[in-house]
């Protein structure tokens, strides 16, 4: 089965812009979850998707928004782009949200 | 306190030797457990998945779970300078979002 990817690999924007990202999850996972990851605070959960509807959210500004399509992929959209926002973005499939987790490559979003 | 520590390291070891890494929780609610490896500027690889208390084992690793102390370990067994990387501990209630530890780097000298 083909891993979880995630487009873009590398992204470079400029602070009030805003963002879009893309995961594509494992065939037949129906969760997908959004983390942040910063040197400073680790592995942060955004957001998780099952069947198209959020069921958890962590703790980020109304900024951070995401959806699901039927097909189980995944967008996370950033608005209004801040410094403090560079990391690296994960997204995480699972089939069914209860339990391991597995991880695409990562989005590496630099804000200037 | 946080809710799941892990000591950040760096831990530095001779290749064949057997690496010990832990975290500890503060959440009893806590079921099901994970070991990720992380290489530099990849995403996290998925090592071992334990539910509840016990070990497993896969190959060069063991993971154990003590829930009564609330203490996690990852041994690997005859590392390789492959294995360099740094290595998280993760673990959710159920159908909750992963909590991860900070991660602790690994580096293992041939």
């Amino acid at each position: 089965k083909a891993g979880v990817t995630q487009t873009p690999r590398y992204l470079i924007k400029t602070r009030g812009q805003q963002v879009t990202l893309s995961c594509s999850p494992i065939s037949g996972h129906r969760s997908v979850s959004w983390y942040q990851q910063t040197p400073g605070q680790g592995l942060q959960f955004l957001f998780e998707y099952f069947s198209e509807t959020q069921r958890n959210k962590g703790n980020f500004p109304g900024r951070f928004s995401g959806r699901q399509f039927s097909n189980s992929r995944s967008e996370m959209n950033v608005s209004t782009l801040e410094l403090g926002d560079s990391a690296l973005y994960l997204c995480a499939s699972s089939p069914t949200g209860v339990g391991e987790q597995y991880f695409g490559p990562g989005t590496r979003l630099t804000v200037t | 306190q946080k809710e799941v520590e892990q000591d950040p390291g760096p831990l530095s070891v001779p290749e064949g030797a057997i690496v010990s890494l832990n975290c500890t929780y503060s959440n009893s609610a806590f079921q099901y457990f994970m070991w990720y490896r992380q290489y530099s500027r990849k995403g996290p690889e998925l090592l071992m998945y334990t539910y509840s208390s016990g070990n497993k084992e896969d190959g060069r690793f063991t993971a154990q779970v003590d829930k009564s102390s609330k203490y996690i370990s990852l041994f690997i067994r005859d590392s390789q300078p492959s294995d360099s990387a740094t290595y998280l501990c993760a673990m959710s209630e159920g159908n909750t979002p992963l909590v991860f530890g900070k991660g602790t780097r690994l580096s293992v000298i041939a």
